[in-house]
């Protein structure tokens, strides 16, 4: 069955400090894989996407995130994290071969900074 | 460019009662998609609709729910009746064809009491 997984549910780090967010899919098809950021009061905002390609991908707001096949992980990393990142972070995966459906998603991390 | 509406923002019900829930997505989007996120849990999608035809329905819960989207534009989601653990935020997302890459709208929190 497919799975994701983000193992830390919480995380509170001191504003300026680098931040790295896990996620780790179990697939049976080659996944693409995206990032997305929900803010207090706000829908689902894509951060940034993995399709194919160069395995570091770059997002918005200062992200970015690395594809790593033989770890089946894609975490996301931000040098130095600002009060404004204060959100919950989800990792979700669709595989390809499907007809452009389903997204499964981790259970989500909530990134609480500190001043 | 407008992006994904949904409405309500918020609902609330009472067990047995009926809401219907609406989703407008990114004009020329045509495929449309409803996920549901129950407290505590992870985002679980739900339905996948190609235009107006019904692509993957297999995250619909049961027989209780009913999605449309007349038209191939905007989708409604229909629950009735409510039960208790229908409480959550139901988000809805869009993309354009042939793209993978889903837009999401900013959800409907409906609570059952």
């Amino acid at each position: 069955a497919q799975s994701v997984t983000q193992p830390d549910i919480h995380i509170t780090v001191s504003e300026g400090a680098s931040l790295e967010l896990r996620c780790n899919y179990s697939y049976g098809a080659t996944p693409y894989l995206f990032w997305y950021v929900q803010s207090p009061g706000q829908g689902l905002q894509l951060l940034l996407k993995y399709f194919s390609g160069d395995t570091l991908v770059q997002g918005i707001k200062g992200f970015e995130a690395e594809f790593k096949r033989s770890q089946s992980s894609f975490n996301l990393r931000k040098p130095s994290v600002h009060w404004s990142d204060a959100a919950e972070y989800f990792c979700a995966v669709g595989a390809y071969g499907t007809s452009y459906g389903k997204l499964t998603f981790g259970q989500g991390t909530i990134l609480t900074v500190h001043p | 460019e407008a992006g994904v509406t949904q409405f309500p923002s918020h609902s609330v019900i009472e067990k047995g009662q009926t809401v219907t829930l609406r989703c407008d997505p990114i004009s020329g989007h045509d495929n449309l998609y409803w996920y549901r996120r129950v407290m505590g849990k992870e985002i679980k999608f739900l339905l996948h609709f190609v235009k107006e035809s019904k692509q993957d329905e297999s995250g619909m819960p049961n027989n209780r729910f009913l999605a449309e989207r007349t038209g191939g534009t905007y989708s409604t989601l229909k629950v009735q009746p409510a039960e208790l653990e229908d409480s959550g935020v139901y988000f809805c997302a869009s993309s354009q064809p042939g793209s993978y890459e889903q837009y999401f709208g900013p959800g409907t929190r409906l609570t059952v009491t």
